[in-house]
């Protein structure tokens, strides 16, 4: 199946700083995400963008489907950021079936 | 604005009982999904379904069953609970693959935290 790795697996920020998420995947995807996982476990869902741009306040992504990568920008961020950042992609053929990466652990100090 | 509901936050249960967990959704979507998470092995597939009476095994469906008799409510048992089965379990839902500009983005619910004794 495909694999989806993502980098770092932990960072630790001081609020206001930017960071860079990446997601790479292993083969060709039609759909990918970013979800926050709360420190309660509430998984949102971030950004639906198999290709392109998007932004949306403070956080864009950027997926280059073609090079098999995602990145997330956070920027100027807060303590309220902290959490577990995933990726999840889909190959056309799994129907809406997503497979998740390992996630991003984030903590941003005051 | 709650989109999609889990019945239980926290459950506990003992070692052979059959267990349901409860997943309903008001978005009118036609897929649903349960996963769960664990620490170091993230979020694996259990089973998902894309439409009324449909489903589908996802990774690791062994233990488990699904019901989907209605579109907005879908069902995951433990035919008999085991400790290994405890875990967090999360539902979500999305709409299946249309042509045009939808947003087929997962959303989840809140998660039941499931502890078999």
């Amino acid at each position: 199946g495909i694999q989806v790795e993502q980098s770092p697996p932990d960072l630790i920020l001081q609020e206001g700083a930017n960071s860079t998420l990446r997601c790479n995947f292993s083969d060709s995807v039609n759909n990918l995400q970013w979800f926050h996982q709360n420190p309660w476990g509430q998984l949102i869902n971030l950004f639906y963008i198999p290709s392109g741009t998007k932004q949306n306040g403070r956080l864009s992504a950027t997926t280059v489907a073609t090079e098999r990568y995602s990145l997330l920008y956070i920027s100027s961020s807060q303590t309220t950021d902290s959490g577990v950042y995933f990726c999840a992609v889909e190959r056309y053929t799994n129907a809406g079936k997503s497979t998740f990466g390992d996630g991003t652990t984030l903590t941003v100090k005051p | 604005d709650v989109k999609v509901t889990q019945s239980s936050r926290y459950l506990v249960k003992r070692t052979g009982e059959k267990v349901f967990l409860e997943c309903v959704q008001d978005m009118d979507h036609e897929n649903m999904f349960w996963y769960r998470q664990d620490p170091g092995l993230g979020l694996r597939l259990i089973y998902f379904s894309y439409d009324v009476k449909m489903k589908e095994k996802g990774d690791i469906p062994e233990g488990y069953s699904v019901s989907r008799e209605k579109k907005e409510r879908f069902s995951l048992i433990l035919e008999s609970a085991s400790t290994n089965q405890t875990s967090m379990y999360l539902c979500a839902s999305s709409l299946r693959r249309l042509r045009g500009e939808f947003n087929y983005g997962y959303t989840f619910g809140s998660g039941t935290r499931l502890t078999v004794v």
